[in-house]
């Protein structure tokens, strides 16, 4: 059972560099096939898409976000990370991991989510 | 590019059936078999219940049921059970460049 753990500062300044990392156990983050997302729930809102990587190291960003974001991973340490810069009050959100098995919307497993409030 | 429609609520009572709408277009929804529904609880992360239009992941009740008919996906829920109140959203592979888009979310009241 694959399980995902985010990880970060819960609070991040305007202007400045959010950055969290997500760790998987119960699997190897190498596993062919499979993509590692970030999405994010501003509180009181719907689900946003971020962007994912696929095991071989391509990336796939939501163009609202893309010119900002960055998702790289680190097969040593079976973690994979998301970094979104120059922060405004409109990136306060729960963040969450996931784990999408087929790169269509197919995400079998999540982790709990992590909020992040940007403020001075 | 925009999310896909869902309505805000939805509500019904134990035992009944009620159908939740995800509404996009022929670039996402309409065009490809690729829809998903998540529940979420308060609190909690999403958890997936259908992928690929109509398929139901290992352990999710056979109460819950997809289906598409042109750019419309729905959810269907039968036999109404308390724990079924949660908020619902709908997400769809797109052939622009968003990739993956969501909808709103539906928020399920059980009377």
């Amino acid at each position: 059972q694959v399980q995902l753990q985010e990880s970060g500062p819960g609070l991040v300044q305007p202007s400045q560099t959010l950055s969290l990392t997500c760790t998987v156990s119960g699997g190897s983050i190498s596993s062919g096939g499979y993509y590692w997302s970030w999405i994010r729930q501003p509180p009181g809102k719907g689900l946003e898409w971020i962007g994912y990587i696929y095991y071989s190291g391509n990336t796939y960003y939501n163009p609202s976000l893309k010119s900002r974001v960055t998702i790289s991973v680190d097969t040593s340490k079976n973690q994979f990370s998301l970094k979104l810069n120059s922060v405004t009050a409109a990136d306060t959100a729960v963040y969450y991991c996931a784990l999408d098995t087929s790169g269509y919307s197919r995400s079998d497993y999540w982790g709990q989510g992590t909020l992040v409030t940007v403020s001075s | 590019q925009s999310a896909l429609t869902q309505p805000a609520s939805v509500s019904g009572s134990p035992g009944q059936s009620i159908t939740i709408s995800c509404t996009g277009t022929s670039s996402d929804v309409g065009g490809y078999n690729y829809v998903s529904w998540y529940q979420q609880h308060p609190g909690k992360a999403p958890k997936l219940m259908i992928y690929e239009v109509s398929n139901r992941p290992s352990g999710v009740s056979n109460r819950f049921s997809g289906s598409k008919s042109g750019n419309t996906a729905s959810l269907t829920i039968s036999g109404l059970q308390a724990e079924d109140e949660a908020d619902y959203y709908c997400s769809s592979y797109t052939s622009s460049s968003a990739l993956l888009l969501f909808g709103g979310g539906t928020k399920l009241t059980v009377l």
